[in-house]
């Protein structure tokens, strides 16, 4: 079993409408929770973070904890064309190293 | 303002021939890491180093050694190449997530190999 498992998509949807990610994750020492954004042909960058269980607004983005399920969600609300990219879900232990969602590609349609 | 810079960006390998990638960052992060991409799979851990001199094997490291002799450089080297490490590679630099949590990612080296 993957230690994070994200569905891949692809996932195309309106623009404006609200987008839903999600990964479910087996390891319990996670404490860091972390969501990446890719645009094509381009490096992963930080979108939000999180520690431990709660929700995290930033703008138009939630990023959702529930340790006792295991499961992260992002939120993405009046989705924007912009939006287009790979989103990598990222937990992580510890101070060293993240590990990553398979990444969700998702399209916003004009 | 360059941060963390991969070279090179792209690189056809015959079976057999070996390379060093390399990957540079200027903003004094302790932690360095390769990972490589493949479609349907994330991004998988490589090697990492948390700091000059230490290395460490990550989730995929057969086939790669690394060496961190300077703190702002990290290389990935592959002695032998095989076509199933045909990827994109990715280094990414970092203070460690109880000091920050953000992870910094080059522009990624396109690997082919024939």
């Amino acid at each position: 079993q993957k230690e994070v498992e994200q569905d891949p998509g692809p996932l195309s949807v309106p623009e404006g409408a609200i987008v839903s990610l999600n990964c479910t994750y087996s390891n319990s020492a996670f404490q860091y929770f972390m969501w990446y954004r890719q645009y094509s042909r381009k490096g992963p960058e930080l979108l939000m973070y999180t520690y431990s269980s709660g929700n995290k607004e930033d703008g138009r983005f939630t990023a959702q904890v529930d340790k006792s399920s295991k499961y992260i969600s992002l939120f993405i609300r009046d989705s924007q064309p912009s939006d287009s990219a790979t989103y990598l879900c990222a937990p992580a232990q510890g101070a060293q190293k993240l590990v990553f969602g398979q990444g969700t590609r998702l399209t916003i349609n004009p | 303002n360059a941060g963390v810079t991969q070279t090179p960006k792209f690189r056809v390998l015959k079976t057999g021939q070996s390379m060093t990638l390399l990957c540079a960052q200027d903003m004094n992060h302790e932690y360095m890491y390769w990972y490589r991409q493949d479609p349907g799979m994330g991004l998988r851990l490589i090697h990492y180093s948390v700091g000059e001199g230490t290395t460490a094997k990550g989730e995929v490291p057969d086939g790669y050694n690394v060496s961190r002799l300077k703190k702002q450089n990290f290389l990935l080297g592959l002695e032998s190449a095989a076509p199933s490490q045909t990827s994109v590679y990715f280094c990414a630099s970092g203070r460690g997530l109880r000091r920050n949590t953000e992870a910094f990612f080059g522009q990624g080296t396109r690997l082919t190999v024939v």
